[in-house]
């Protein structure tokens, strides 16, 4: 069965610090997400990608926040400077369709940890 | 977002039947019923998804009232497997889905 997947699976990084999250989205999907979910609490949307653009963000998802398709294969998301409360396990997320007919498949997750 | 309401936890034991409860008395006509799950350390997973006709599929089955203000989720053998947090989901054609807290499903061996 196809797979959204996500590395590295753990990343330790210090305040300040960028870092990028990687995925590959299932190859023909069109729809691409992020979503974080600190320890304990609910999944949060950050934002959702489609034809090269973003569609909608949440608020989160501020000026620190970045993502990008840089190939046809990958999907990234950019935190430019993290911060002690980004610590979170974020989940890429991919959907071939926008409507709510379809599901969405999800990566196993990147746990980022800042110290 | 349409809001849903799922009790905190529900216990059952392997190999049974159980049967997650969801309501959802503000759906609108245009709302899926969608039920994911996440498994301890996992992303969230798709499981199952309907209208307004019960809907199967390898993993569960969906049954949705008639006045589609509630579903249940069915799961026929409950495994070990199967312990997770599960989460009622509407979704029209927002893309983001919105997770509430889930139901947490203990399977007892």
């Amino acid at each position: 069965e196809p797979e959204v997947t996500q590395t590295p699976s753990h990343q330790v990084t210090q305040m300040g610090q960028e870092v990028i999250l990687r995925c590959v989205p299932i190859s023909n999907h069109l729809y691409f997400y992020w979503y974080r979910q600190i320890l304990g609490q609910k999944v949060e949307f950050l934002v959702s990608f489609y034809n090269n653009e973003i569609s909608e963000k949440s608020e989160i998802f501020d000026d620190q926040f970045s993502v990008e398709r840089p190939d046809g294969s990958n999907f990234t998301l950019k935190i430019r400077s993290t911060k002690l409360e980004d610590s979170a396990m974020y989940f890429c997320a991919s959907s071939q369709y926008r409507a709510g007919n379809y599901g969405y498949t999800f990566g196993s997750g990147t746990r980022l940890t800042v110290v | 977002d349409a809001k849903t309401t799922q009790p905190n936890s529900m216990e059952s034991n392997e190999e049974e039947p159980v049967h997650l409860p969801c309501n959802h008395s503000t759906i609108s006509g245009t709302d899926y019923i969608h039920w994911y799950r996440q498994l301890p350390s996992q992303g969230p997973e798709y499981v199952i998804h309907g209208l307004t006709s019960n809907v199967n599929n390898r993993m569960a089955s969906l049954a949705i009232a008639e006045d589609r203000k509630s579903s249940t989720l069915i799961l026929h053998r409950a495994t070990l497997r199967d312990a997770a947090v599960y989460y009622c989901i509407l979704r029209n054609g927002s893309e983001k889905l919105v997770f509430g807290k889930g139901m947490k499903l203990t399977v007892n061996p």
